[in-house]
């Protein structure tokens, strides 16, 4: 089974602080794993996949196959961060999405 | 801009209604995927298609269907409509599927009064 899990429905951080978005997957298979964000309930687009292991605006993430975890990491929190993210595994054929984390940046 | 175009950008029905939603892929993209996301719930994967065949099914309800054209735009069906189907219908499109990524739309409002 193909399955994300994203712990949080909601994270509040003040701006500067750290963010940390958990993301835990479960593929039997060699998994591809991605991070989209969306603002203001617009289009959804992607921030970063771990192929590319590249950093978008500050955020990093490190698959971890041992934990099975691709969580995302900001170390100083924006305001113009504040927008729902979702985490995404593509398998053989389908992607599958997690229920998205909201992230609300307090100034 | 995605490159993926979708129309209407909003529409407002009544129930029982039938309406139709459409989508355009990124040019050279085979896969289109229908998403569906309410306010109070998150994004719900309905259908997807491969170069005009079903490929996966989410949750997606016997009153919906949709179909991918030989041109590869795609539209998704809603009939019998109720107030519960407003939401935001999201369409994605990738160049194949599973391990690609995927490009949104802006989405279609939809409105059932």
């Amino acid at each position: 089974a193909q399955r994300v899990t994203q712990p949080e429905k909601l994270l509040s951080v003040f701006k500067g602080a750290p963010v940390e978005l958990k993301c835990n997957y479960s593929y039997s298979g060699s998994p591809e794993l991605f991070w989209y964000v969306q603002y203001s309930r617009q289009r959804l687009q992607l921030l970063l996949r771990h192929i590319s292991r590249e950093s978008i605006k500050g955020f990093t993430a490190d698959l971890n196959k041992g934990e099975t975890s691709f969580h995302l990491k900001k170390p100083f929190a924006q305001e113009e961060d504040s927008a729902m993210y979702y985490c995404a595994l593509g398998g053989y054929q389908k992607v599958t999405f997690g229920t998205g984390t909201k992230l609300q940046v307090i100034p | 801009d995605s490159g993926v175009t979708q129309t209407p950008k909003h529409l407002i029905t009544a129930t029982g209604q039938r309406v139709t939603l459409r989508c355009s892929p990124r040019s050279g993209d085979l896969s289109v995927y229908w998403y569906q996301q309410s306010l109070d719930q998150g994004l719900q994967f309905l259908i997807q298609y491969y170069n005009g065949e079903e490929r996966a099914k989410g949750n997606i309800l016997e009153r919906f269907s949709a179909q991918q054209f030989p041109d590869l735009h795609s539209e998704l069906n809603l009939s019998s409509l109720e107030l519960g189907d407003s939401a935001l219908y999201f369409c994605a499109s990738s160049v194949l599927q599973g391990k690609d990524t995927q490009y949104f739309g802006p989405g279609t409002r939809l409105t059932v009064l």
